[in-house]
């Protein structure tokens, strides 16, 4: 089965730091992905681990832990247009193949 | 702009209606999705195509209908909905078989439907 797990909202002030929290629970791993998706838009790429560690790339870093089953999405130096909803998802090879299972999404809010 | 580019929309339909939604994808890619999003809910994969293929079916009822003539279009044909089914249908690509764990899914910026 699949069990994918994400707070609902966020709120932060522009210009701190804010770090979004996943935990999953799914048969199999083959690499987890974070999606940005502003209201009424596509969601778009953000970020992917698959070994455990931090990747950084520019405002945005995502760190995994596969032993633990847990992920989070950090972003610095907050923007008002970071104000979105920001999506987990895994790739579980053993459920739905090549496709993404992804959580319910949470919903920041970047305040002046 | 994402490459894949989803028509119409908006699409408002009676419980009776036929209709169809349309993607194509300008990526190159072999994979391409149907998900269903609705509120409160995560993303739901529906339908799954790799090589014009059906390689996945998420349980959805019948009266969705994935049609993939080719690697870079597909269609999700609708008859006889339920009010229920209004949500956002965003359709997706990717570049193969995931084989490649990094294969990212590539979004568009997805249909709203509403049944009245």
């Amino acid at each position: 089965g699949q069990n994918i797990d994400q707070p609902t909202e966020m709120t932060a002030t522009e210009g701190a730091i804010v770090q979004i929290n996943c935990t999953y629970q799914t048969s199999g791993f083959n690499g987890l992905f974070w999606y940005q998706q502003h209201a009424g838009e596509a969601p778009t790429f953000l970020s992917y681990n698959v070994l455990d560690g931090l990747e950084e790339k520019g405002r945005f870093s995502s760190f995994l832990s596969r032993s633990k089953g847990y992920s989070y999405l950090l972003l610095k130096e907050l923007q008002m247009k970071d104000s979105a909803s920001y999506l987990c998802a895994v790739r579980d090879p053993s459920n739905s193949g090549y496709a993404l299972n992804f959580g319910k999404g949470t919903s920041l809010l970047v305040t002046p | 702009e994402t490459g894949v580019t989803q028509t119409p929309r908006h699409l408002v339909m009676g419980m009776t209606n036929k209709k169809s939604l349309k993607c194509e994808q300008h990526l190159g890619h072999n994979a391409m999705y149907w998900y269903k999003q609705s509120a409160k809910k995560p993303l739901e994969l529906m339908f799954v195509y790799s090589l014009e293929e059906r390689v996945e079916n998420n349980s959805v009822p019948s009266r969705f209908s994935p049609e993939c003539p080719n690697s870079s279009h597909l269609f999700l044909h609708l008859h006889t909905l339920q009010p229920e089914d209004s949500a956002l249908y965003l359709c997706a690509s990717s570049q193969a078989t995931g084989l490649v764990s990094g294969d990212t899914i590539y979004f568009g910026e997805g249909s709203w439907l509403t049944v009245v």
